[in-house]
């Protein structure tokens, strides 16, 4: 069935240092969306992806669609106390359904 | 504008009993969807539902549980005779038009545990 692959589960990074998550898919995905959820939150829509190749940037985030339209990742720079959390893509894969497949996100803390 | 309204956000029940979850989607919202989350897990798709019409239910585990989007009224999430594997966050949210079109906004959740 379809599936969304995240790696890492888990990132432990001093604040200032960088971080990566990335996102795999075994089809072609129609488009990719990214969330965030807090510890004890809910999951609040980051950004999406819809065109092969496509690079989208907001402040410290850059997010990355592959070639192939089958990955996606999420970069930030220098983080921050304030990113910590659950980040997650969610892939659509077109169709009449409509739901998204969500991986199973990537938690970040970030040590002062 | 109010966001995605889900109550109870925190539900106790006992094995055998039945949980009630209900989701007001943002206002001009026609889609819904609820999700599962289970603790340090992702979110497991369960049900997407316009209204008066279940228009995907290939999430949701076939016995015990049903959802409902009434023309009048918020959407329902039923599960009956609960047992403690039930116990989790389930997430509602709603989107305006398909999600290949645009984001999904999330309700705060309701925590339902199974004692």
């Amino acid at each position: 069935g379809q599936q969304v692959m995240q790696i890492p589960q888990y990132q432990h990074v001093q604040e200032g240092e960088d971080f990566t998550t990335y996102c795999n898919s075994s089809t072609t995905l129609s488009n990719i969306q990214w969330y965030k959820q807090r510890p004890g939150g809910h999951p609040v829509f980051l950004i999406q992806l819809v065109k092969s190749g496509e690079v989208k940037k907001q402040k410290r985030l850059t997010f990355q669609f592959g070639e192939a339209k089958k990955n996606s990742s999420l970069h930030i720079t220098a983080t921050q106390t304030t990113d910590v959390g659950t980040y997650f893509c969610a892939g659509d894969y077109g169709g009449s359904q409509g739901n998204l497949i969500f991986g199973k996100g990537t938690k970040l803390s970030v040590k002062p | 504008n109010a966001g995605v309204m889900q109550n109870p956000r925190h539900l106790v029940r006992r094995r055998g009993q039945e949980a009630r979850l209900r989701c007001s989607p943002m206002k001009g919202h026609s889609h819904v969807y609820w999700y599962r989350q289970l603790p340090e897990e992702g979110l497991k798709f369960m049900v997407y539902l316009q209204k008066e019409n279940i228009i995907d239910e290939s999430g949701m585990p076939k016995e015990r549980f049903s959802a409902e989007f009434p023309k009048e009224g918020p959407s329902i999430l039923r599960i009956q005779q609960v047992v403690r594997g039930d116990s989790a966050a389930y997430f509602c949210a709603s989107s305006q038009w398909q999600p290949s079109t645009g984001e999904l906004f999330f309700g705060e959740g309701s925590r339902l545990t199974v004692l």
